[in-house]
């Protein structure tokens, strides 16, 4: 089966700039989540989707970040503006939502450079 | 806010020899222990999901461990490749959020 897709694979923009990021989930995958993983830390969770609905956008910095789930496939991460901070790997993922133990699979990530 | 924390936080071993790693999650509200292996511009791509307390689990030269009553696991890898060189992450699932918590990894660079 095909796997999580992410574009662009590296973005480069100036602070206070906009950039969005997509992610197509495997076929079939209800949950889709992002992340946020910053050089030398774990990825953080960013936001995550059942479908179309939001689940936990708990650690989302929700006067810059946004993200939507259109139809419950493919999802857009937008940051507007950017700050130096955001510079970072940007990881989606999905789950089926039927193993009992979460599992999750990963696209490659979107490396964000803000200067 | 969950504390998950990997040792060491890098290693460089030479081909050939065996090594592990230690992630120490909490030890109350235990419900998976993830690990992935995540190589450079590459996708993290799940190893080993632990649920049960003394879990033990294989998959070629890797194996890991689990000790959920005192809040651990241990990654081993014997006779390291070059190939094995890559970040090691474990995530914690707890019964409440039934999210992932990572650690911060464990970077592994095997020389030839």
């Amino acid at each position: 089966e095909a796997g999580v897709a992410q574009s662009p694979r590296y973005k480069i923009i100036e602070k206070r700039q906009s950039v969005a990021f997509w992610c197509n989930p495997i076929s079939g995958h209800a949950t889709l989540y992002w992340y946020q993983q910053i050089l030398g830390q774990g990825p953080k969770l960013l936001i995550q989707f059942q479908n179309n609905g939001v689940v936990d956008d708990s650690q989302l910095p929700k006067d810059r970040f946004s993200a939507e789930r259109l139809k419950g496939v493919d999802s857009t991460l937008k940051i507007q503006p950017a700050k130096l901070e955001d510079s970072a790997v940007y990881l989606c993922a999905s789950s089926s939502g039927q193993q009992h133990s979460y599992e999750q699979y990963f696209g490659p990530g979107t490396r964000l450079t803000v200067t | 806010i969950l504390n998950v924390e990997q040792s060491p936080q890098s290693l460089h071993v030479q081909e050939g020899d065996s090594t592990n790693f230690t992630c120490s999650f909490p030890s109350s509200n235990f419900y998976a222990l993830h690990w992935y292996r995540w190589e450079t511009a590459k996708s993290p791509e799940a190893l080993f999901v632990m649920t049960l307390n003394g879990d033990e689990k294989k998959k070629g030269r890797i194996s890991a461990t689990l000790n959920t009553k005192e809040g651990y696991s241990y990654l081993y890898i014997k006779g390291s490749q070059p190939e094995d060189s890559a970040t090691y992450l474990c995530a914690f699932v707890d019964t409440g959020r039934r999210a992932l918590t990572f650690g911060s990894g464990t970077r592994l660079q095997v020389q030839p």
